[in-house]
């Protein structure tokens, strides 16, 4: 059946580091990808899509890029702040239904 | 509105009561979804609405769980005899598309319900 796979956290960094947090799916066809974002005591936000192969989201300093052949979708982030600290999920609808599938999320605590 | 509302923000219920938590999705938005997240986990979906029709609730975890949405717009979720295996955050999305989506979903900031 459908399903997000995401590394296990957390990720402790100190500021500045190099962030990878890999995702990978399984899924019908090729559906969007979404990374989702949540920080503490807040909802879901969401943080960047790609809604086909090779395409390239980015947002704040974050990119994923839609990886069809290893059906991977690793969200990076090049220098982190402490204020990228929270709770990230790799998501998307279904295959040829509607209902988003979460992974279980990755924390991220970013050190000053 | 601007975003997507839930109320109220926190609830603690008493084991065997009966809650009903709200959702005011983005004016306009056709779907509307209901999840559960557990603590440490990610959001579990409960249920889905097409405007005032619930397409899917295959989710819903015991038919203590019932989900409304009457006029296409605010939604209800409502758990009866609550039990403290319900403690969790319910999260609220809403989406202008029908089906499948490239826009993404917007959340709302979710109720925590705890039963003691």
């Amino acid at each position: 059946g459908n399903s997000v796979t995401q590394m296990e956290g957390p990720v402790t960094l100190s500021e500045e580091a190099f962030l990878t947090i890999n995702c990978t799916y399984t899924a019908t066809g090729y559906p969007s990808l979404f990374w989702y974002v949540q920080y503490p005591g807040e909802g879901l936000q969401l943080l960047l899509k790609a809604t086909k192969a090779d395409d390239k989201g980015s947002n704040k300093g974050f990119e994923a890029t839609y990886r069809k052949e290893t059906t991977s979708f690793h969200l990076e982030k090049g220098s982190v702040q402490v204020s990228d600290s929270a709770v990230y999920f790799c998501a998307f609808p279904s295959g040829g239904s509607y209902i988003p599938t979460f992974g279980r999320g990755t924390s991220l605590i970013v050190h000053p | 509105g601007a975003g997507v509302s839930q109320s109220p923000r926190y609830k603690v219920a008493k084991r065997g009561q009966d809650v009903a938590l709200r959702c005011d999705p983005i004016s306009g938005h056709v779907s509307l979804f209901w999840y559960q997240q557990a603590l440490g986990q990610g959001p579990e979906f409960l249920t889905y609405f097409q405007n005032e029709a619930q397409l899917d609730k295959s989710g819903l975890p015991s038919d203590r769980f019932f989900a409304e949405r009457p006029e296409g717009s605010v939604s209800t979720l409502k758990i009866q005899r609550t039990q403290q295996e319900d403690s969790a955050v319910y999260l609220c999305a809403s989406s202008q598309d029908r089906f499948r989506t490239n826009y993404g979903y917007t959340f709302g900031s979710g109720t925590r319900l705890t039963v003691v």
